[in-house]
Formats: structure tokens, sequence, C-alpha cells
């Protein structure tokens, strides 16, 4: 069964903070990796789809990171706002493009005014 | 532009009784999923399809039956609700381009 980590679980920050978060996942047979933020009373929204090694991706004051040979990625927010409070999901693809994602199980953040 | 559309919003059911949870996208993707989530839990895949009447088992399908008629609709049929179905679920569509989910608005799911 393929595992996706991602950490901390949860987070509290200042507005104006600048904060990152991790995602872990298997380094062999990588296709893509996903990131999804996802508002409370919403539904998930795509944030970023990387997929080759080293790839940096940035929208507005968040930005990501991967990794595939060491199996991690990096999520980015510079400068928190309260409407950043969210939880930010990843997603992996392995063994092509049909595959499914798996999802961990996100990082809450929450950024106080 | 509607984009992936479920319904219903909330939905108690009786243990036994049956339901079907509708999802309908209208972009035109081949790609359809449903996803439960549970407090603690990422989300899991029920059943997924790649195109019309193509189905496949997810991670978690007990319970639960798929079918894929048409491109737009793909709904979810519980045939005897338990109170482990007790959930949130979304449908979701994926673009053949970048790949990445449309997710429907959720269900929330309460089987007593």
């Amino acid at each position: 069964i393929l595992n996706v980590e991602q950490s901390p679980q949860s987070l509290h920050v200042q507005e104006g903070d600048s904060t990152n978060f991790t995602c872990s996942f298997p380094s062999s047979n990588f296709y893509a990796l996903h990131w999804y933020r996802w508002e409370t009373a919403k539904s998930p929204e795509a944030l970023f789809v990387m997929t080759l090694n080293g790839d940096e991706k940035k929208k507005g004051r968040i930005s990501a990171t991967l990794n595939t040979k060491e199996g991690y990625s990096y999520l980015y927010i510079k400068g928190s706002q309260p409407e950043d409070s969210a939880t930010y999901l990843c997603a992996f693809i392995s063994g092509g493009s049909q595959g499914n994602l798996i999802f961990g199980k996100g990082t809450k953040l929450s950024v106080k005014p | 532009n509607a984009g992936v559309t479920q319904t219903p919003k909330f939905q108690v059911l009786k243990t036994g009784q049956s339901m079907t949870l509708q999802c309908a996208q209208d972009m035109n993707h081949e790609y359809m999923s449903w996803y439960r989530q549970d407090p603690g839990m990422g989300l899991r895949l029920i059943h997924y399809s790649v195109g019309a009447g193509i189905t496949d088992q997810g991670e978690v399908p007990n319970g639960y039956n798929v079918s894929r008629s048409t491109t737009e609709d793909f709904p979810l049929r519980l045939l005897s609700a338990a109170p482990s179905q007790t959930s949130v679920y979304f449908c979701a569509s994926r673009d053949r381009l970048e790949g990445k989910l449309f997710f429907g608005s959720g269900t929330q799911l309460s089987v007593l």
C-alpha cells in the first residue's frame, strides 16, 4: 500500500508569518504530485501539479518544490494571511497518467489576525 | 460554468436503506471518481471510471456500486446503508491535460 505522509498535522501562525509544510511519498515509480487547498465548508481546489524533479511552482504568496529522488515536496506560504487558513492536501500518482491519486491526511493551517 | 455538480448536500438514512448520490460534470472529462472523507483519514478512493462503460474499484469499494453510462454522469449507489458508511462523499473529475481533480461540493451522509 502506497503511503503519503504530511507534516505537521496542524499549524497555528500569526498573520504575517511565513510557514512551510512537508509531503513525503514513495520515490519509486513516481508520476506526479498534486497540492490542493481545502477551505472549511468548501471543496478541495487544485493549487499545483508537479511532475519533474526539481520543479518549483508559484501562485502569489504560495510556492511548492518537488524532490522525486528523495520523495518529498514542500509547500511554502510567505506572509500568511487569515484567508490562507485551510487544510492543505498533497496527493501522489504513481505508474503513469492513468494512476489514481493517493492523498495524505493534510496539514490544517490556522492564521490568526 | 457548472463544473462538477453533486447532489444531495445532506442525507440521513436508516440502516438497510438504499440511495444514490448523483454526480455530473460538464467539462467532458473522461476520468471520474468517488472519494470518502472520514475524520483523521485522507480522502480515500471508492470507485473510479476512465470513460463511459468502464468502472473499477478503488481502495474502499465494499458496500458501493457505480455505473458510467455517459461521459457526464457517475452515480454512486449504496444498496444497503450501514453506519460505517457515515461520511462525507466527494465526486471528482480529472482533466486530461494537467491531471488535476475538480471536486463536487460534497455530500454529508449519516446512517443511523
